[in-house]
C-alpha cells in the first residue's frame, strides 16, 4: 500500500484554468505539507498542515488554497493558472515534531503540472 | 534568508567506488539534518538523518559527517550501484516546523 499517494501524476491544461491536485497519507501522521519542485530540483516548502489547521503558508500566492477535511487528506486547490505555476508538486506528511522526536518526511511521488 | 546549499551539482562515480556528496547550510540553530534521494519521477525517499549533539551516523552502506564548526554535511555511499543513481538533497531543520531543502546533487553511477 501506498503510503502518500497524491493524484493525478500528470496535469496539463491550459492558462487560467482551475485544477486540483489530491493527497492521502496513511500512515496516521498528524502533520502534511505541500511542496514545490521546479524544473532545476529545486524543493520548496508551501504549506504545511497539522491537525487540519494551516500552521506553514509559504507566501504562496492567494490563488493556492490548501484544503484539509481530515487529518489523512491534504489537497491543493490552484485558481487560475499561470505558465509559471508549472512544477512537480509533492505532497508529504510527518508525525509531526515531538520531544525527541525528529521531522522526517514522507513524501508522495508527485504531480507533474504543465500549464500551457 | 538563510539557504542550505551543495558545493557539486553533478558527481559521477565508478560503480563499487565510494562517493561523497557535500552540503554547506547556513543555519547555526539547525539541529536536525536529513539526506533524501529521489530518483527519477519520484519522490524524494529518506536516507539518513542526524541530530546536531552527533557527528556521525552509519547505515547500510551510508554515513553521515557532520561538521557544525564549519556548518557542513557530507554523506557518504560505499561501494556505490547503479541504482544509486539519483539526486541526493540535504535538508536542514532550524527547529520552525519545516524542512529547508538544499538543491540537490546528481548521482550518475558509471558501470
Amino acid at each position: 500500500d501506498t503510503a502518500v499517494s497524491q493524484t493525478p501524476k500528470y496535469l496539463v491544461t491550459q492558462m487560467g484554468n482551475d485544477k486540483s491536485i489530491k493527497c492521502e497519507q496513511n500512515l496516521g501522521h498528524d502533520t502534511m505539507y505541500w511542496y514545490k519542485q521546479d524544473s532545476k530540483k529545486f524543493l520548496k516548502i508551501m504549506f504545511s498542515y497539522n491537525n487540519k489547521e494551516l500552521i506553514i503558508n509559504e507566501t504562496v500566492p492567494n490563488r493556492f488554497s490548501p484544503k484539509s477535511p481530515d487529518k489523512a487528506h491534504l489537497n491543493l486547490h490552484i485558481n487560475s493558472l499561470e505558465l509559471g505555476d508549472s512544477a512537480v508538486y509533492f505532497c508529504a506528511s510527518s508525525r509531526g515534531r515531538r520531544e525527541g522526536e525528529e521531522e522526517k518526511l514522507f513524501f508522495g511521488s508527485g504531480t507533474q503540472l504543465s500549464v500551457l | 534568508g538563510e539557504s542550505v546549499g551543495l558545493h557539486l551539482p553533478t558527481l559521477s562515480v565508478q560503480e563499487g567506488d565510494n562517493s561523497i556528496i557535500n552540503c554547506a547550510y547556513s543555519n547555526s540553530a539547525s539541529d536536525y539534518f536529513i539526506w533524501y534521494k529521489q530518483e527519477s519521477g519520484k519522490g524524494p525517499q529518506f536516507i539518513i538523518d542526524i541530530r546536531s549533539n552527533m557527528d556521525k551516523r552509519q547505515g547500510q552502506r551510508v554515513t553521515v559527517l557532520l561538521n557544525k564548526t564549519v556548518k557542513h554535511l557530507s554523506l557518504q555511499i560505499a561501494a556505490t550501484q547503479p541504482g544509486d543513481s539519483a539526486v541526493y538533497f540535504c535538508a536542514e531543520n532550524g527547529g520552525n516546523e519545516k524542512l529547508t531543502f538544499g538543491t540537490g546533487t546528481r548521482l550518475t553511477i558509471i558501470p
